[in-house]
Formats: C-alpha cells, sequence, structure tokens
C-alpha cells in the first residue's frame, strides 16, 4: 500500500541537542511540506520541497532545517536554536503544485518533547 | 490578506443529528477547496473536496458546500456519530499553490 511513514511516532530532546525527524513516501510525489502543530491550534507550515534538491522556507522555519536528497525522503531537524520544539510534528506529500490543486497526504505525525 | 478561518472552534451535537461546520475563506483566486478530520495524536485524513466550478458535492454522510459569492464553505456530516469526533479542518488552494489551513473546528457527538 502506498503511503506516507513519519518515524518515531515519539521523539523525545534534551536542551542543547539536534534531532531529526524521518518522513518517507511511496507515493511517487513530487511535492512534500512540515508542519508544526500546536495543542489547540491549526498547522503551521516549517518548510517545504517541490524537486529533489530544491526546498523553500514555511512560515516558521528558524530553528529548523531539511534536505531533499531523494523524491521519497524529507527528513526534517530541530536544531538548538529552536526554543520552543515540544509539538506535533507532521509531513505531508503532494503529486504537484499545478493549476487546480491537489490534496495533501499526511503522515501520522511525530511527538516530539524537550526534556 | 490569505486567510482560512472556521467561524466556530467547537461544536457539540447529538448522536444521530446532523453537524455543520463552517469556514471562511478570504482569497477569491481560490479555485480547490478540502476538508481534513484529524483525530486525536493523528495526522490528518482527507474527507472531501471541491472545485472552484461547482457549488455542492456530496460523499458518504458528508457533504460540502461552497459559496463563492460570500467566499463560505462548509462541511455537512448526516447522523453524526461518535466515530466523528475530532477536529475538522478546511483548506483552500490558492491556484497551484500550497494549501492554507484554517484553524479547526472540534467536534464533540454526545451518546
Amino acid at each position: 500500500d502506498g503511503g506516507i511513514t513519519q518515524s518515531p511516532k515519539y521523539l523525545f530532546r534534551k536542551e542543547g541537542q539536534n534531532v531529526t525527524l524521518s518522513c518517507e513516501q511511496n507515493l511517487n510525489h513530487d511535492a512534500m511540506y512540515w508542519y508544526r502543530q500546536d495543542p489547540g491550534q491549526g498547522l503551521r507550515l516549517i518548510y517545504y520541497s517541490q524537486i529533489v534538491n530544491d526546498f523553500q522556507k514555511g512560515d516558521i522555519a528558524e530553528g529548523y532545517s531539511v534536505s531533499r536528497e531523494k523524491k521519497e525522503s524529507f527528513p526534517l531537524t530541530v536544531t538548538s536554536a529552536q526554543k520552543n520544539p515540544t509539538a506535533f510534528y507532521l509531513c505531508a506529500s503532494s503529486r504537484d503544485r499545478g493549476p487546480g490543486g491537489y490534496g495533501y497526504t499526511f503522515g501520522s505525525g511525530t511527538r516530539l518533547t524537550v526534556v | 490578506g490569505e486567510s482560512v478561518g472556521l467561524h466556530l472552534p467547537t461544536l457539540s451535537v447529538q448522536e444521530g443529528d446532523n453537524s455543520i461546520i463552517n469556514c471562511a475563506y478570504s482569497n477569491s483566486a481560490s479555485d480547490y477547496f478540502i476538508w481534513y478530520k484529524q483525530e486525536s495524536g493523528k495526522g490528518p485524513q482527507f474527507i472531501i473536496d471541491i472545485r472552484s466550478n461547482m457549488d455542492k458535492r456530496q460523499g458518504q454522510r458528508v457533504t460540502v458546500l461552497l459559496n463563492k459569492t460570500v467566499k463560505h464553505l462548509s462541511l455537512q456530516i448526516a447522523a453524526t456519530q461518535p466515530g466523528d469526533s475530532a477536529v475538522y479542518f478546511c483548506a483552500e488552494n490558492l491556484q497551484g499553490g500550497k494549501l492554507i489551513f484554517g484553524q479547526g473546528t472540534e467536534l464533540s457527538v454526545k451518546p
């Protein structure tokens, strides 16, 4: 079955550490996205990528970094510069961003907690 | 500016009743709209979508209505069940750009 997989489901980070969240899709989707969700709030875009080896900052990119070396993979690194990283992180993918639009397929999320 | 918002942050309905969740969008150039359902601790799941050349689309127990005149989108759930309890997000696509999500409405179904 095609889908998008995020791992791990739960992640704990110590102060000052970098951590990397994994996102893999086998849907052959061109575009991939990372969102952050805080309790009781909507989705905020961190980074997105339309094509391999290219990505753009979203609305809250500070303290995060990404790479897109393969079409299937879009890992997110939460760096020590992110002062409030505790949140639920969602990865999504879509076919493309051409006219007419396409919906996103979401992963099941990673809950990151600073300890 | 571009924004998608929901009129009510929470909605409580009795099991078996119909639910209506509303969404206002501000960009008249948006050409595609989607409703997502998010259960606690999970990622959003696609429910139904509608393109701007339509004003109504029906799925299984769900109907989406689009009123471009007042830039309003609604999701109707017929015979609401406890399993429908979740947060519902609307999203708009600005002519091929990335999706813009609303804040979400939490639907609570009372048995």
